[in-house]
């Protein structure tokens, strides 16, 4: 049971390349979910899911996609990365009464 | 949108001292409000999940009540101890699966 998975763990980008997160979760969770996290701020939600094949705007949307083709998957796209997407991304699970389980996290740099 | 809003924004207490904080949050289109603890360079760990206005949890020296009517909730600790120095953060979420953390407050515990 390995709980929430984040792949790649690290990556640095230039400005104008895409790349796909991956989050991976194996306790069959309805909820997922895609926080970043800046200097001096709590997690702010991109976007997140509440069942497969749904997807939902959260509080900083802009620059960034997502798909739940599968339930244990959800991945979040940078389209073009820009400077201002430099921070480290968190993935989450959670059942509908019971609290969310985090990913360790990726760092994304873009220069 | 929620507007989640946390005080102190950090805390410095010397071991053995008790202390609490406090999330507030619109009392309105709420559902759930979850405590978690993060420590650098890891993952935030869930703590409290609570739903009901009068909620009241405790997990060792540490615990946290809810009032959903006047928006907030408070978290203590008893007893402070050095490894209980992190960042405390709140989320709060609608019925329709969306999140929103405070910026945290962050604690410090000097031995």
């Amino acid at each position: 049971n390995a709980g929430v998975t984040q792949t790649p763990k690290f990556r640095v980008l230039k400005t104008g390349q895409s790349m796909t997160l991956l989050c991976a979760q194996d306790m069959n969770h309805e909820y997922m979910y895609w926080y970043r996290q800046d200097p001096g701020m709590g997690l702010r939600l991109i976007h997140y899911s509440v069942g497969e094949g749904t997807t939902a705007k959260g509080e900083v949307p802009d620059g960034y996609n997502v798909s739940r083709l599968k339930k244990q998957n959800f991945l979040l796209g940078l389209e073009s990365a820009a400077p201002s997407q430099t921070s480290v991304y968190f993935c989450a699970s959670r059942d509908s009464s019971y609290e969310q389980y985090f990913g360790p996290g990726t760092r994304l740099t873009v220069t | 949108i929620l507007n989640v809003e946390q005080s102190p924004q950090s805390l410095h207490v010397q071991e053995g001292d008790s202390t609490n904080f406090t999330c507030s949050f619109p009392s309105s289109n709420f559902y759930a409000l979850h405590w978690y603890r993060w420590e650098t360079a890891k993952s935030p760990e869930a703590l409290f999940v609570m739903t009901l206005n009068g909620d009241e949890k405790k997990k060792g020296r540490i615990s946290a009540t809810l009032n959903t009517k006047e928006g907030y909730s408070y978290l203590y600790i008893k007893g402070s101890q050095p490894e209980d120095s992190a960042t405390y953060l709140c989320a709060c979420f609608t019925n329709a699966g969306k999140s929103t953390f405070g910026d945290g407050t962050t604690l410090t515990v000097k031995p």
